[in-house]
């Protein structure tokens, strides 16, 4: 299958700092890229669906003033964690879809957020 | 109600015996169904779509679907101790991938 190469893996960062999570689709475009927050033995909730060159659709409860979602190419989208703080730390999960895609979702390896 | 519904489990079976991974959807208009396995601490990886009323199968996996039922399931056969993890299964409505919060799936030896 298509390979998204997400990074950091892991990231640990002090209180009211910002991270910034890249995720890439390396072998294909992805037109939409979906970003997931798992929390400990949870399922994957979805934040925000971002379409190339447009503003990101947010799920209702996710703040986006402070996951702020960039996807400027059909390559890459960026997730940044604004002002973070330890009930922010959580597995966050990029996956991509390219255009004419019946469904399938490729993910991107995780990064792992510790804030402190 | 929950969108896509999963007993959490843990569902123990023996090794080389068949695990069945059941799932309940909410949405009726519901196209596109899933079953990713997560292993502790990684991404989802995909085992195996279903687009189509009845049975699907991929080596030692079959999905098998029933809309009217709005019920989806994954069959392992042979089981393997391998087959430890988290199986999730996914739902497509309104272009978004909704994800149950899995079933836990531990092969003995």
């Amino acid at each position: 299958g298509a390979v998204v190469s997400q990074h950091p893996s892991w990231v640990i960062c002090k209180s009211g700092t910002s991270v910034k999570i890249e995720c890439r689709s390396l072998d294909f475009q992805a037109t939409t890229m979906f970003w997931y927050r798992q929390f400990p033995k949870q399922s994957l909730m979805l934040m925000a669906t971002s379409n190339e060159g447009s503003k990101a659709t947010y799920e209702q409860g996710v703040e986006k003033d402070k996951f702020l979602i960039n996807h400027a190419s059909l390559t890459l989208s960026t997730l940044t964690v604004t002002s973070a703080h330890p009930e922010d730390s959580s597995f966050y999960i990029c996956s991509g879809r390219g255009a004419g895609n019946t469904g399938e979702l490729f993910f991107g390896e995780g990064s792992r957020l510790t804030v402190l | 109600q929950k969108e896509v519904e999963q007993n959490s489990g843990p569902l123990s079976v023996p090794e080389g015996a068949i695990a069945s991974l059941n799932c309940t959807y909410s949405d009726r208009g519901s196209q596109s169904f899933f079953w990713y396995r997560q292993y502790s601490g990684k991404s989802p990886e995909l085992i195996m779509f279903i687009y189509s009323n009845g049975d699907k199968e991929d080596g030692r996996f079959t999905a098998q679907l029933n809309k009217a039922s709005q019920y989806v399931s994954l069959l392992i056969r042979d089981s393997q101790p391998s087959d430890s993890a988290t199986y999730l299964c996914a739902v497509r409505g309104t272009g978004k991938l909704i994800f149950g919060q899995g079933t836990t799936l531990q092969v003995k030896p």
